[in-house]
């Protein structure tokens, strides 16, 4: 079965502070792995795409890193802002198809 | 920049309406999709469609319809509105997935069924 778990749940962390978010992922054959930010109450936006062959790629403070033969990812936030009090959703796609298969998100508040 | 707008960001309606979440993306994309967002379930696919007229169920179909007249507007329909609908919804849009284009969201409708 396809699927697309996260950790932590939640996390809280300090101004200034680094954290890195976890995303396992089951789907097969894998063609893509997306990290989305979701503002409460807002659309989600993209951050990274990485396809196979990709292993690490970078947004700014975001980093994102993939192992397709572990089947897992990271997303690394450095320096952290108030402004990245959010969840981050980890997206995997499989190769052929339209389906894009979801985690259910790791929120993340960073208190002053 | 690409921009996926949805109609309306907060409805509330009564039980047994019907409701139309419209959805409109400028820049050409032919796939289309509709979600839910749930706490704690994440989004979940109600349709999607890859071109005019052309519709695929996602994983929770039941209770929605959907309609795309035009290459730019996908349009969600709650054929008589019920409590457990009540949900925010997404509208996405992109080119082919599985090639590694960025998938655009709106931001989102609140639907509140009372």
């Amino acid at each position: 079965k396809n699927q697309v778990e996260q950790s932590p749940q939640s996390l809280i962390i300090l101004e200034g502070k680094n954290c890195t978010l976890q995303c396992n992922y089951t789907v097969s054959p894998f063609s893509n792995l997306r990290w989305y930010k979701q503002d409460t109450g807002r659309g989600p936006v993209s951050l990274t795409i990485m396809t196979f062959s990709e292993n690490t790629k970078s947004n700014g403070r975001y980093t994102a890193t993939l192992d397709a033969d572990t089947k897992q990812s990271s997303l690394h936030i450095t320096a952290s802002q108030l402004s990245d009090s959010a969840s981050y959703i980890c997206v995997v796609t499989e190769t052929g198809a339209n389906n894009l298969f979801f985690g259910t998100g790791t929120r993340l508040t960073v208190i002053p | 920049d690409v921009k996926v707008t949805q109609s309306s960001r907060y409805l509330v309606k009564r039980t047994g309406e019907k409701v139309f979440l419209e959805c409109v993306q400028d820049m050409d994309h032919e796939n289309m999709f509709w979600y839910r967002q749930d706490p704690g379930l994440g989004l979940r696919l109600i349709y999607f469609s890859y071109d005019v007229k052309m519709k695929e169920k996602g994983d929770i179909p039941e209770g929605y319809s959907v309609s795309r007249e035009k290459k730019e507007r996908f349009s969600l329909i709650l054929e008589s509105a019920s409590t457990n609908q009540t949900s925010m919804y997404l509208c996405a849009s992109g080119m082919e997935v599985d090639s590694g284009n960025t998938i655009y969201f709106g931001e989102g409708s609140w639907l509140t069924v009372v």
